[in-house]
């Protein structure tokens, strides 16, 4: 069965710092991989996916994130980090078959001034 | 930009009531979904429907819970008696097969 760990619950950064989340996955082939945000009582808004290919994949907002078949990991990156980014973060891994999404339990981010 | 939309944004019901959250996905669209999501919990899946039938359910969408699709744009998940634990945020998606799943606001449901 498909599952995604992000063992990081909350994360603090600086403004201005460099972020990083993990993610790993366990599936049983090549999966797609994504990252989702989610604002305080907001939706899930997608930040980036991987598919195949180019295993370092850019999103919005600055965002990028590395695909290691080795280590099962799909870690998300920003090399500085902006107030308005503190939200909660998803990983998500989906079949190819395209249906359903296994989320992560989520990492917070906070972002001190 | 097209986006999915949900209605009501706030539920709340009794214990045992019936609730039908609303969905319309986005248009070109051919696959929906229904995830939950309890206060400080991940999100969770519960069902994909795709050419008017469930293509697969997790061990959540019991019997008390249905979808439906009555017409061409709105997508529905019913829950037929709901129980205090039914108490969470739905979120509907939607996308093209194999490509990423695009996200409603959510529906925050309240079972007192």
């Amino acid at each position: 069965a498909q599952s995604v760990t992000q063992p990081d619950i909350h994360i603090t950064v600086s403004e201005g710092a460099s972020l990083e989340l993990r993610c790993n996955y366990s599936y049983g082939a090549t999966p797609y991989l994504f990252w989702y945000v989610q604002s305080p009582g907001q939706g899930l808004q997608l930040l980036l996916k991987y598919f195949s290919g180019d295993t370092l994949v850019q999103g919005i907002k600055g965002f990028e994130a590395e695909f290691k078949r080795s280590q099962s990991s799909f870690n998300l990156r920003k090399p500085s980090v902006h107030w308005s980014d503190a939200a909660e973060y998803f990983c998500a891994v989906g079949d190819r078959g395209g249906n359903k999404l296994v989320f992560g339990a989520g990492t917070i981010l906070r972002v001190k001034s | 930009e097209p986006e999915v939309t949900q209605t009501p944004s706030h539920q709340v019901t009794q214990m045992g009531q019936e609730v039908i959250l609303r969905c319309v996905p986005i248009s070109n669209h051919l696959y929906f979904y229904w995830y939950r999501q309890i206060l400080g919990q991940k999100v969770e899946f519960l069902v994909s429907f795709y050419n008017n039938e469930i293509s697969e359910k997790s061990e959540i969408f019991d019997d008390q819970f249905s979808v439906e699709r009555p017409d061409g744009s709105n997508f529905t998940l019913k829950i037929r008696s709901t129980k205090l634990e039914d108490s969470a945020m739905y979120f509907c998606a939607s996308n093209v097969q194999g490509l990423e799943q695009y996200f409603g606001p959510g529906t925050r449901l309240t079972v007192t």
